[in-house]
């Protein structure tokens, strides 16, 4: 079975600070791999997500992460934080099959602080 | 779109009781899926509907638990004979097909006394 491992729970930056967020995980092959940020009384939103490709992806808000194949991770990066970061960030993972279990595996979470 | 949306937002039960949920998905998506997450957690799987057929349920999905999904438009989600431990928040997100991106709405909060 699929697992994800974020194994800060919490990270406290200063404002404008780089940031980076780490995530294992632990799949048969290459899975679907996601970033989601979770404020206080919204839903889960995606912030980037890998297929293929490019191990460099993109996403909103200036957020990017690499997959390393060999490190079986994907690290969430930013490289100058706002306060408006502050919040629950998820890391992610779904079957490439779809057969199965359908649905996300996700990490427990780390708990982003922005320091002014 | 108009976004996922859930209701109610809150739910405050005694133990033993029932409870449904509601979730309306973005109106062109087949998928809907139900999560939970507890505090401290990430959301876990519970089950997913392909339009109205209802294809994976995940072992955290008891016998008191039930969902459905009768004109593969929305979705409810039924507690039997609430525990303590069913306290979460319960998530429904929706996506037009696999792996498109999913949308998820702001959640149920459950709350059993």
């Amino acid at each position: 079975a699929q697992s994800v491992t974020q194994p800060d729970i919490h990270i406290t930056v200063s404002e404008g600070a780089s940031l980076e967020l780490r995530c294992n995980y632990s799949y048969g092959a290459t899975p679907y791999l996601f970033w989601y940020v979770q404020s206080p009384g919204q839903g889960l939103q995606l912030l980037l997500k890998y297929f293929s490709g490019d191990t460099l992806v993109q996403g909103i808000k200036g957020f990017e992460a690499e997959f390393k194949r060999s490190q079986s991770s994907f690290n969430l990066r930013k490289p100058s934080v706002h306060w408006s970061d502050a919040a629950e960030y998820f890391c992610a993972v779904a079957p490439i099959s779809g057969g199965g279990a359908d649905g996300l595996t996700f990490g427990k979470g780390t708990h982003l602080i922005i320091q002014p | 779109d108009t976004g996922v949306s859930q209701d109610p937002r809150h739910k405050i039960t005694k133990r033993g009781q029932n409870v449904t949920f509601r979730c309306d998905p973005i109106s062109e998506h087949n998928r809907l899926y139900w999560y939970r997450q507890t505090l401290g957690q990430g959301p876990e799987f519970l089950t997913y509907f392909q339009n109205e057929a209802q294809l994976e349920k995940s072992r955290l999905l008891s016998d008191r638990f039930s969902a459905e999904r009768p004109k593969g438009s929305f979705s409810t989600l039924e507690i039997q004979r609430t525990e303590q431990g069913d306290s979460a928040m319960y998530l429904c997100a929706s996506s037009r097909a696999f792996n498109e991106k999913l949308f998820f709405g702001s959640g149920t909060q459950l709350s059993v006394l």
